[in-house]
């Protein structure tokens, strides 16, 4: 069975601050990973996805994230928060098997507030 | 390029009664996911289809099932609706049923149970 766990359901940054949104996963199997963020009354569009090539995934509007195989972790960051990037986050994990047939579990979600 | 679109966008219902919501595919994409989504929670899975046929499901009771026309578009019903049942409904596409592929999600219908 997979699981994600985000920690911390509220994060607040003041704006051009560090954002990092914490993410650490359990799997059976080597992981696919992915952020997602989902913007008041939106679906959720996808930031970027880790699927066993470079470590270090660069992905939209200057997020990155680094797969740490150690830590089953993959936190999300960006070097400088915008007010635009206020929402709500969350981390998934989809088995690389093939067997879950692109069943994504998700987070519970970490909410990203950035202050002027 | 179209992307997936859900209707209707918002629906009230009341405890008993069936639903049907609606989904189309992002132009190209052959495999649909179902996802609920709870207020304050992170969506979960209710299943997918491919090539018409149900192909993954989640923990979620028959009274959910849906079906995947030739288009690839698709429908997600649910039967004896109740009060739990409110949420928020995804519908994502995708190129290809295996893990790797990102799924594309529409804005949601947002159905209410009273």
């Amino acid at each position: 069975a997979q699981s994600v766990t985000q920690l911390g359901s509220h994060v607040s940054v003041s704006e051009g601050a560090l954002v990092l949104l914490r993410c650490n996963y359990s799997s059976s199997v080597p992981p696919y990973l992915f952020w997602y963020v989902q913007y008041p009354n939106q679906g959720l569009q996808l930031l970027l996805k880790y699927t066993s090539a470079a470590t270090l995934v660069k992905g939209i509007n200057g997020f990155e994230a680094e797969f740490k195989k150690s830590e089953t972790s993959f936190h999300l960051t960006k070097p400088s928060a915008h007010m635009s990037d206020a929402a709500e986050y969350f981390c998934a994990v989809s088995d690389a098997g093939g067997t879950s047939y692109g069943k994504l579990t998700f987070g519970q979600g970490t909410i990203l507030t950035v202050h002027p | 390029e179209t992307g997936v679109t859900q209707s209707p966008t918002h629906l009230i219902k009341t405890r008993g009664q069936q639903v049907t919501l609606r989904c189309s595919s992002q132009s190209g994409h052959n495999t649909v996911s179902w996802y609920q989504q709870a207020l304050g929670q992170g969506p979960q899975f209710i299943f997918q289809y491919y090539r018409e046929e149900e192909n993954g499901r989640g923990n979620f009771p028959p009274r959910f099932s849906g079906l995947q026309f030739p288009n690839y578009s698709s429908e997600l019903n649910v039967n004896a609706l109740e009060l739990d049942d409110s949420a928020l409904y995804l519908c994502a596409s995708s190129l290809a049923q295996g893990g790797n592929s990102p799924l594309h999600f529409g804005n949601g219908t947002r159905l209410t149970v009273t």
